[in-house]
């Protein structure tokens, strides 16, 4: 499958900043979720939004989905040194591809005390 | 909450040996997982499914036979590199959806650091 696109590939804010990440998919898709990975870690959930949702909040976090431009954003806002992290967007298609999940190749985020 | 655990977190051998990684779910049966590989720098490739009772279905370009896949009970698939060479090297981790939650995030384990010498 293919993979989707993010950019930036590296940010480097300082806290307090916002931070802003893009992907862009190819596909059509039941939904979008972002991840965040630690360096050698595994993947922590971050938030999904789905095809017929356009705007989703968490906390610090706030999500977009345009499907016609097949495209998302996530915002941190108020970044923590402790948000630095990598962070993937990834895509799910549904249907016979249910929980299969293409991922996008990531934004690497260092927030600067 | 729902958790995926995955063992070894690191492995390091020789050339030739196989390696068995295990991806469990600890506290939710999951009848299908997910096994993915990202090499340094890079984003996550889907490998393969793993149907719990039945054969493993494979993503495009990934070997059957290199990569076996046992989905043997309702909490553990593994996941055996065999004959591992270098170029196998890479960070695998396995995914699960606890059922009945239609879509939503999957369950990710910690990831296993294969390194062969």
């Amino acid at each position: 499958s293919q993979q989707g696109e993010e950019d930036p590939q590296a940010l480097s804010i300082q806290e307090g900043e916002n931070a802003t990440m893009n992907c862009s998919y190819k596909t059509s898709i039941n939904n979008l979720q972002w991840y965040r990975q630690n360096s050698g870690r595994g993947l922590v959930h971050l938030i999904l939004i789905r095809s017929n949702e356009r705007e989703k909040h968490s906390g610090r976090l706030r999500v977009t989905l345009d499907t016609s431009k097949k495209s998302s954003s996530l915002l941190i806002t108020a970044s923590r040194a402790a948000d630095t992290a990598s962070y993937f967007c990834a895509t799910e298609a549904g249907g016979t591809s249910y929980g299969k999940l293409t991922f996008g190749q990531g934004t690497i985020l260092t927030v600067h005390p | 909450g729902a958790v995926v655990s995955q063992h070894p977190s690191w492995v390091i051998c020789k050339s030739g040996t196989s390696v068995k990684i295990e991806c469990r779910s600890l506290d939710f049966q999951a009848t299908t997982m997910f096994w993915y590989r990202q090499f340094p720098k890079q984003s996550l490739m889907l490998m393969a499914t793993s149907n719990e009772g039945s054969k493993a279905t494979y993503e495009q370009g990934v070997e059957k036979d290199k990569f076996l896949i046992n989905h043997a009970s309702l909490t553990l698939s593994t996941l055996t590199v065999t004959s591992a060479h270098p170029e196998d090297s890479s960070f695998y981790i396995c995914s699960a959806r606890a059922p009945g939650q239609g879509y939503q995030p999957q369950h990710f384990g910690d990831g296993t650091r294969l390194s062969i010498l």
